[in-house]
């Protein structure tokens, strides 16, 4: 069975600060993997999806994300932190098979920016 | 092209009640996949459509139901409602079907139900 993994349920940083958000998934066949941002009493928001085609994905807003295979990670980052970026962020890998579009959720990592 | 809209974005029902949730999916899309997002268990899959027919079920009980519309228009139903199904659904819509390339799901606002 297909699951990822969000280390750290909070993280806080500064004000144009790194942002790193961990995701490790778990999956025995090559994994769709994506990152969603959810805002105080919104929907979710896709910020990038990783379909095989490149290791590095760019996403909205300056986010980007690095699949390695080796290390089963899907980790987020962003160079500068902005107050915007306030909001619960959620890895998700889409599966298990079967076909059809189920996604599979982190448990979410609330993100703090300070000044 | 208009997103994913959800209505009710607001209910409050009581224990036994039941209740309907609608979902219009953004123009061309035929999948349309519900979740029900809590504190306690997160983001949970519910049930996926498409073209009108259910191809996925996540692990709820019968009292969960839904189904979808020849236009793709989503409906789900919750009967008996008990106090731990307050909770925010989320549906979400997609443009390709099985077997083809990555599909991305876009989200719509949620319902947020709250049971009493």
């Amino acid at each position: 069975a297909q699951s990822v993994t969000q280390l750290g349920s909070h993280v806080s940083v500064s004000e144009g600060a790194l942002v790193l958000l961990r995701c490790n998934y778990s999956s025995s066949v090559p994994p769709y993997l994506f990152w969603y941002v959810q805002y105080p009493n919104q929907g979710l928001q896709l910020l990038l999806k990783y379909t095989s085609a490149a290791t590095l994905v760019k996403g909205i807003n300056g986010f980007e994300a690095e699949f390695k295979k080796s290390e089963t990670s899907f980790h987020l980052t962003k160079p500068s932190a902005h107050m915007s970026d306030a909001a619960e962020y959620f890895c998700a890998v889409r599966g298990p098979g079967g076909g059809g579009n189920k996604l599979t959720f982190g448990t979410g990592t609330q993100l703090k920016v300070e000044l | 092209k208009a997103g994913v809209t959800q209505t009710p974005r607001y209910l409050i029902k009581t224990r036994g009640q039941q209740v309907t949730l609608s979902c219009s999916p953004i123009s061309g899309h035929r999948s349309v996949s519900w979740y029900q997002q809590t504190p306690g268990q997160g983001l949970q899959f519910l049930f996926e459509y498409f073209s009108e027919t259910q191809r996925n079920k996540g692990n709820f009980p019968g009292r969960f139901s839904g189904r979808q519309f020849s236009n793709s228009r989503s409906e789900m139903n919750v009967s008996t409602l008990e106090l731990g199904d307050s909770a925010l659904y989320l549906c979400a819509s997609s443009d390709t079907g099985r077997g083809q390339s990555v599909n991305t799901q876009y989200f719509g606002p949620g319902t947020r139900l709250t049971v009493l």
